[in-house]
């Protein structure tokens, strides 16, 4: 079947440290996204990536870096310098022809 | 500046009877327009889509209408199901971005 997963669906995380969420997806999606959701704020972007090789910020990239060495995968490193990072993050790709998203189920992240 | 404003939080509104959300829009380059359903902990799920050439489009219970000289669009529920109880985000594209600008949802409770 295909589709997309996020790992863990549970994140803990001491401050001062750096945590990666992974992405991967096996629909032969070009595009990627990070979003984050915040209480009352919907889905603000972080970071996408719309061929292997190359990304680019979103509206809120401080604090955060992505890689995409393969066209399955986009982890999100959320750095020490992210100030608040609980939050829970969404990854989506897309064809591209279709402007539509198909999204994973999330990760919560929580800073203890 | 939020382009996708959906100004209402929340609705409630009994099994059975018209569930009616609404989306405002500031960019008059978006051009394909999207919902998004979302229940908690899970990733949003494509629910039903509009191009600009069109203000209208249906799929079963699921109806979006388009207004473009007032930049709103509407997503109709008939008849609402207790199922339908999720959160509800509104999404546009320019096409040329090929990426989402998502609103900050409406939390649909039906009731029974």
């Amino acid at each position: 079947d295909g589709g997309i997963t996020q790992s863990p669906k549970y994140l803990f995380r001491k401050e001062g440290q750096n945590v990666t969420l992974s992405c991967e997806q096996n629909l032969n999606h070009d595009a990627m996204y990070w979003y984050r959701q915040d209480p009352g704020q919907g889905l603000r972007l972080i970071y996408y990536s719309q061929i292997v090789n190359d990304f680019q910020k979103g509206d809120i990239a401080e604090g955060y870096s992505v890689s995409r060495e393969k066209k399955e995968s986009f982890p999100l490193t959320v750095t020490s310098a992210q100030k608040n990072p609980t939050a829970f993050y969404l990854c989506a790709s897309s064809s591209g022809q279709f402007y539509g998203y198909t999204f994973g189920s999330g990760t919560r992240l929580t800073v203890v | 500046d939020q382009q996708v404003k959906q100004n209402s939080p929340s609705l409630s509104v009994q099994e059975g009877r018209i569930s009616i959300l609404n989306c405002d829009y500031t960019n008059s380059m978006f051009d394909y327009f999207l919902w998004y359903k979302k229940y908690p902990a899970e990733g949003p799920t494509f629910l039903i889509s509009i191009s600009s050439i069109k203000d209208k489009n249906e799929d079963g219970r699921f109806t979006v209408f388009l207004n473009k000289s007032a930049k709103h669009l509407s997503l109709h529920i008939v008849p609402s199901q207790p199922g339908d109880s999720a959160v509800y985000f509104c999404a546009a594209s320019d096409g040329s971005a090929r990426q989402l600008t998502f609103g900050s949802g409406t939390q649909l409770t039906v009731l029974p």
